[in-house]
């Protein structure tokens, strides 16, 4: 069975400092997707990132970046110089190629607070 | 703005009775997706259709049904309504081609409260 594991349920930091947020992922598939979504206090759901499996190079987009590691089974997610416009609770998701069926699993989610 | 519509955005009701909620998905999207989140159980993958068919279902209570109209709007019935079905309910589309995978976005939400 495929789970997400999202160890840090709150950080908390001030403003212009970088902060990683760790995601650690089960699976016994050898081909699957990892993300990234992004719950603002509005509470909407916003799409960041996508990974496949068979692709463990690294990504950067702009203040944001991913680490993707499948010999430790890790997605990490590194905000640099933060903002407050950042403060929102941040979901990894693992969803597995097997079986054809896509619904996601999700971690249990950190909340980012970024202080001015 | 994802593109994916949900209404309504909120919805009281009383234990026992019975609602629907309905999902508009991004234009093209032949995937939707029902999710449902709470405070105890967190984000939690419900059903999923493709073009009209269901594809998968996850932790989908036997009291919830879903379907996919031929135009792929998406409705999700919830019967015998609990007080532990007070949810977030999110719907999510992606083109999902055979043997490609997208990403989903997600539309607004629809807050069940259950009183």
């Amino acid at each position: 069975a495929q789970k997400v594991t999202q160890a840090q349920t709150e950080i908390s930091v001030v403003e212009k400092e970088d902060v990683t947020l760790d995601c650690v992922y089960e699976t016994r598939d050898t081909t699957y997707y990892l993300f990234w979504y992004k719950q603002p206090p509005s509470g909407e759901l916003v799409f960041l990132i996508r990974r496949n499996s068979f692709d463990e190079q690294n990504e950067i987009s702009g203040r944001y970046s991913w680490n993707f590691q499948k010999s430790t089974s890790s997605f990490n997610f590194t905000i640099t110089a933060s903002q407050v416009v950042d403060s929102a609770v941040y979901f990894c998701a693992l969803s597995e190629e097997g079986g054809g069926a896509d619904g996601l699993t999700f971690g249990k989610g950190t909340h980012l607070i970024i202080q001015p | 703005d994802s593109g994916v519509t949900q209404t309504p955005k909120h919805l009281i009701t009383a234990t026992g009775q019975r609602v629907t909620l309905r999902c508009s998905p991004r234009s093209g999207d032949l995937s939707v997706y029902w999710y449902q989140q709470s405070l105890d159980q967190g984000l939690q993958f419900l059903i999923q259709y493709y073009n009209g068919e269901e594809r998968a279902k996850g932790n989908i209570l036997e009291r919830f049904s879903a379907q996919q109209f031929p135009d792929l709007h998406s409705e999700l019935n919830l019967s015998s309504l609990e007080l532990g079905d007070s949810a977030l309910y999110f719907c999510a589309s992606s083109i999902r081609d055979r043997g490609l995978f997208h990403e989903q976005y997600f539309g607004p939400g629809t807050r069940l409260t259950v009183t």
